[in-house]
């Protein structure tokens, strides 16, 4: 049973361009939640969505940043015309069900913006 | 708001010996679900301890267990007869509502041979 998968691991991209984050939750979870680490921080919460639907994208920065969970294919962390800041590793989680059940972490993916 | 402190940035432990990570929070809430994570080098987040607010006895996970305060919303991790493996970087966690969690800061561990 495969654990949530996340790819790149790594990924460079010059300011400006964009960064695409995938991940694809562990089978039979359609809840997926995205986080932020910056150097020396803890995990940020930035979005939580179902299939097709933004429920609570409370964390996300205004402007740049966007999430997609399509019916079908893996969740989309998009960020647009990169800056340095937005170096970190972004992580995503999974979970059957929310409430009582705890979330399945993947890898992660290090973005670093050069 | 709610918050997660863990005030210990780094800590040391020779192996074989026992350690204890604080953390501390602040809610309003009153049914709520603590968590510690570890995160070694790979970066990856792997579950350590669970607990529910609502039960009193302290969770504990063979080598792990926490010191579970909920008047003084106190969350503490012991880890028995350190390991090498252990050497990580420690979060604790609130799960606010039903999916949000919030984190610490971290507490890096470093278990010495």
């Amino acid at each position: 049973n495969a654990g949530v998968m996340q790819n790149p691991r790594h990924l460079v991209r010059r300011r400006g361009q964009e960064a695409r984050l995938r991940c694809s939750p562990m089978k039979g979870h359609s809840h997926v939640y995205w986080y932020r680490q910056l150097p020396e921080e803890g995990l940020k919460f930035m979005v939580y969505l179902q299939k097709e639907n933004i429920i609570d994208e409370s964390g996300m920065p205004k402007e740049r940043f966007s999430a997609e969970f399509p019916k079908e294919g893996p969740s989309i962390l998009r960020i647009q015309q990169v800056v340095r800041g937005d170096s970190a590793a972004y992580f995503c989680a999974s979970s059957p069900l929310t409430g009582t059940y705890e979330q399945y972490f993947g890898p992660g993916t290090r973005l670093t913006v050069t | 708001a709610q918050t997660v402190t863990q005030s210990q940035p780094e800590m040391s432990v020779q192996e074989a010996e026992t350690v204890t990570l604080s953390c501390t929070y602040d809610t309003s809430e009153n049914n709520y679900y603590l968590f510690w994570y570890k995160q070694p080098p790979s970066r990856q987040m792997i579950l350590v301890i669970r607990q529910e607010a609502y039960k009193q006895q302290n969770a504990t996970e063979n080598r792990f267990s926490v010191n579970f305060q909920k008047a003084a919303k106190s969350f503490s991790l012991k880890i028995s007869d350190s390991q090498l493996g252990d050497t990580a970087m420690y979060f604790c966690a609130f799960m606010k509502g039903t999916y949000k969690y919030i984190f610490g800061t971290g507490t890096r561990l470093k278990v010495l041979a």
